[in-house]
């Protein structure tokens, strides 16, 4: 079965508004999660770190104040878009490690913002 | 930085084809390797992996060789299926368990 889950799989929202894509580790804790963006026909990209029970590290180019991610337990992190653009559109996923560093990934999530 | 270049697609094939994706990396260190594929509509599922030079990894019927003496790690099958249609993506693992991907190869197989 999964061992992440990510939801919600696909949102439409709202040019100004903002949206929250969550995921989860089911299997393990997490201290450590990792969020990836994909514009169509791309690849994904590291957007940021996110660490428990700390601040979240974002890679160059990425909005940390639009982007909000808050890993509050072991087991989920979540990532805000706020105030979100038409460009902001991407598929979003999230992956985790475990101990032996094996990286499994969420089911990821589509975001259209109209 | 390290970077990983995958051949352009989109790849074509009949049924029954052999397949071959290249993959080459720039890396510091000795990074793991991994093959991952995305199906329509669908998120990423690791196909295979290997940790080390000359490392195999296999699934499904694919193969790929961690070549460091090339930088390489190719993705090969002897025989495709229609169901084998998807995004391909080569990645190497970064600082921590972060990964960077290629761009995705585009397979797109035929009966």
């Amino acid at each position: 079965g999964a061992v992440v889950s990510q939801h919600p799989s696909r949102v439409i929202c709202k040019s100004g508004t903002s949206v929250k894509i969550e995921c989860r580790s089911l299997d393990f804790q997490a201290t450590t999660m990792f969020w990836y963006r994909q514009f169509p026909k791309q690849s994904l990209m590291l957007m940021a770190t996110s660490n428990e029970g700390s601040k979240a590290t974002y890679e160059q180019g990425v909005e940390k104040d639009k982007f909000l991610i808050n890993h509050a337990s072991l087991t989920l992190s979540t990532l805000t878009v706020t105030s979100a653009h038409p460009e902001d559109s991407s598929f979003y996923i999230c992956s985790v490690s475990d101990a032996g560093n094996t990286i499994y990934f969420g089911e990821g999530s589509w975001l259209t913002v109209v | 930085g390290d970077s990983v270049t995958q051949m352009e697609g989109p790849v074509t094939l009949s049924e029954e084809a052999f397949l071959t994706i290249n993959c080459t990396y720039t890396a510091t260190g000795y990074p793991s390797l991994f093959w991952y594929v995305q199906y329509p509509g669908e998120g990423l599922q690791l196909l295979l992996k290997a940790t080390k030079a000359d490392d195999k990894g296999s699934n499904k019927g694919f193969e790929a060789t961690y070549r460091k003496e090339t930088t390489s790690f190719h993705l090969e099958k002897g025989s495709v299926q229609v169901s084998d249609s998807a995004v391909y993506f080569c990645a190497l693992s970064g600082a921590g368990t972060a990964l960077i991907f290629g761009k995705g190869t585009t397979l797109s197989v035929s009966s």
